[in-house]
């Protein structure tokens, strides 16, 4: 099925530990984006990518890195995870030139303890 | 960037009754996108609507890009249209990126 596909759904670390969430489309869309979404705060963005080789910074990227190696695959990555890190994380695609509406994943459920 | 405001933040209705979700943003915009997030935490994409009306079931949006806001109407709402109703504006004009308001959560009493 054509999509977004995150893993995984559910995670809990211990304060310290890292891991990599997977995200991945099949949809061939340039533009890929990671969000956090918390509480009576909306969805604020991490990190994005425009294409292969390309990333850059959103609004809250501290403590998280990304890497673009193909158009299929945006990998976020916590380094040593907080217990503000404690969220839902979204990864979304779309083609470049806003042509068409955002598709997201699932999401991925992270308690940091 | 721009700023994006929604309201109200919360609204309960009885099944069957009409309501209108409002975003305003605060700069010009190429690109306005409304979502609902289900219950179970989904995120669909609902309208792609920088300017004009669209229509799609018992859903319309409307976009007035000159005057900055955008409104949402669900009309003879159904249980299952319970969730939160969020709309996105472009962090900057031109950009992919966007920025998201805080929500309306919409809750559909039987």
């Amino acid at each position: 099925n054509a999509g977004v596909t995150q893993t995984p759904k559910f995670q809990v670390l211990k304060t310290g530990q890292s891991m990599t969430l997977q995200c991945a489309q099949d949809m061939n869309h340039e533009y890929m984006s990671w969000y956090r979404q918390d509480p009576g705060m909306g969805l604020r963005l991490i990190h994005y990518s425009v294409g292969a080789g390309i990333t850059d910074q959103g609004e809250v990227p501290n403590g998280y890195n990304v890497s673009r190696s193909t158009t299929e695959d945006f990998p976020l990555r916590l380094l040593s995870a907080a217990p503000s890190q404690t969220s839902v994380y979204f990864c979304a695609s779309s083609y470049r030139g806003q042509t068409y509406g955002y598709t997201f994943g699932s999401g991925t459920r992270l308690t940091v303890v | 960037g721009i700023q994006v405001e929604q309201s109200p933040p919360d609204l309960i209705l009885q099944e069957g009754a009409n309501s209108t979700l409002r975003c305003n943003f605060s700069d010009s915009v190429n690109n306005l996108q409304w979502f609902h997030q289900n219950p179970w935490g989904q995120l669909i994409n609902l309208f792609y609507i920088p300017s004009g009306t669209k229509q799609n079931g018992r859903l319309s949006a409307t976009t007035v890009a000159t005057e900055r806001y955008s409104l949402l109407y669900i009309s003879s709402s159904q249980t299952t249209d319970s969730g939160v109703y969020f709309c996105a504006a472009p962090t900057n004009f031109g950009n992919e990126k966007l920025t998201f308001g805080t929500g309306t959560r919409l809750t559909i009493i039987p």
